[in-house]
């Protein structure tokens, strides 16, 4: 049982290009996310999906997009990216069996920087 | 909108006292969900404890206990017996009902030998 896997754990980026990011969980969790981890600015929500087929904006969208491929996997899209989205990525889930449907399960995170 | 707020950015605590993270959030819902989560360097984020709204009980996990305030929108996390291995951020979080999280922006404690 790995939980919440992500791919890749670093990356550098040139502005204008183009990205994305997986995440896997092998939990049954119906539930998915995605954040952005900023120095002092804590843990902000960019995009989540409450179950299969469906996804919702989180606090900060603007610039990037989601799939939720199946209920295993939700990928993050960068279509041309900015200096400004340089964070570290986290994917997340909950519910489902296995675990407390109200608790979250992280990635390891993904360091991302675009020059 | 849900706002949590974390007041302390640094906290610094000697080994084996005890330390108390504060927390605070604001919200117009009567079910959700609390969590304290420990991010050390490694940057895994760790479930440190979690509290239902719903529950007067405070939660306690071996070393670490809350103090629930659910009037006074208060949260706090203490640490007894701090060891080392406690220096990390820590997150305070808040989940209502549509599984939706908002995090604070974290409070990074070093335990000094």
């Amino acid at each position: 049982n790995a939980g919440v896997t992500q791919t890749p754990k670093f990356q550098v980026l040139k502005t204008g290009q183009s990205m994305t990011l997986q995440c896997a969980q092998d939990m049954n969790h119906n539930s998915m996310y995605w954040y952005r981890q900023d120095p002092g600015m804590g843990l902000r929500l960019i995009y989540y999906s409450a179950s299969e087929g469906t996804t919702d904006k989180g606090e900060v969208p603007n610039g990037y997009n989601v799939s939720r491929l199946n209920k295993r996997e939700f990928s993050l899209r960068l279509e041309s990216a900015a200096p400004s989205q340089t964070s570290v990525y986290f994917c997340a889930s909950t519910g489902g069996a296995g675990g407390p449907r109200d608790t979250q399960y992280f990635g390891p995170g993904t360091r991302l920087t675009v020059l | 909108a849900q706002t949590v707020t974390q007041s302390q950015p640094e906290m610094s605590v000697q080994e084996a006292e005890t330390v108390t993270l504060s927390c605070t959030y604001d919200t117009s819902e009567n079910n959700y969900y609390l969590f304290w989560y420990k991010q050390p360097p490694s940057r895994q984020m760790i479930l440190v404890i979690r509290q239902e709204a719903y529950k007067q009980q405070n939660a306690t996990e071996n070393r670490f206990s809350v103090n629930f305030q659910k009037a006074a929108k208060s949260f706090s996390l203490k640490i007894s017996d701090s060891q080392l291995g406690d220096t990390a951020m820590y997150f305070c979080a808040f989940m209502k009902r549509s599984n939706q999280f908002y995090f604070g922006t974290g409070t990074s404690l070093t335990v000094i030998p």
